[in-house]
């Protein structure tokens, strides 16, 4: 069974600009949640998906915003780039009953200059 | 905010068992202890859980006291290759206006290094 996917792997970006990052998860995982890591805060809550639904959102600012689609894919969308955004977002995958259980992509490294 | 405590850095030495230690006196009854760990430049990886009783899987156990302020992960013969960041979490339940609402909340856990 494939793992979770999440691409790009790597972006450069500029302050100002918006990005979009996508994950797919395991096959038949229906809940998707995004985090960022930065050597700092470590792992720091995004938001989690369950069937096209938000299901919990951590406190960041409404710059950061996502959706699910209908076959349980995920994109996270970050708008006006700041430089404190650079970041590794990861993204991971788990069964509705196994919340905590969660299967995480390699995350996608975003720099922002 | 972390609702666990682990410190920072640890040694092992290969061959040896690590046992990885986790203070969280705050946690409630019906939460749940995780632990995951991060080898460098990879996503986490689920190790194992527990809410009251000991556990064990294939990776590692997991021993919580009977207060369930705190726990430890044992990895029983350690490998070069266990080198990694380890995040004890606590599982936080609740609800809102989207029904169950469960967050793990990760600290800055401890990097581990086993060495040869």
């Amino acid at each position: 069974k494939a793992g979770v996917t999440q691409t790009p792997r790597y972006l450069i970006k500029t302050r100002g600009q918006q990005v979009t990052l996508s994950c797919s998860p395991i096959s038949g995982h229906r809940s998707v949640s995004w985090y960022q890591q930065t050597p700092g805060q470590g792992l720091q809550f995004l938001f989690e998906y369950f069937s096209e639904t938000q299901r919990n959102k951590g406190n960041f600012p409404g710059r950061f915003s996502g959706r699910q689609f209908s076959n349980s894919r995920s994109e996270m969308n970050v708008s006006t780039l700041e430089l404190g955004d650079s970041a590794l977002y990861l993204c991971a995958s788990s069964f509705r009953d196994r919340a905590g259980e969660q299967y995480f992509g390699p995350g996608t490294r975003l720099t922002v200059t | 905010d972390a609702k666990t405590t682990q410190p920072p850095s640890m040694d092992c030495a290969e061959g040896r068992a690590a046992n990885l230690p986790c203070n969280h006196s705050t946690i409630s009854g019906n939460e749940y202890v995780y632990w995951y760990r991060q080898i460098h430049s990879q996503g986490p990886q689920y190790i194992i859980h527990g809410l009251k009783n000991n556990e064990t899987n294939e990776m590692a156990s997991l021993i919580i006291t009977e207060d369930r302020k705190s726990s430890t992960l044992i990895l029983p013969h350690a490998t070069l290759r266990d080198t990694a960041v380890y995040y004890c979490i606590v599982r936080v339940d609740g609800r809102n206006n989207a029904g169950n609402n469960r967050k793990l909340i990760w600290g800055l856990g401890t990097s581990l290094a086993v060495n040869p």
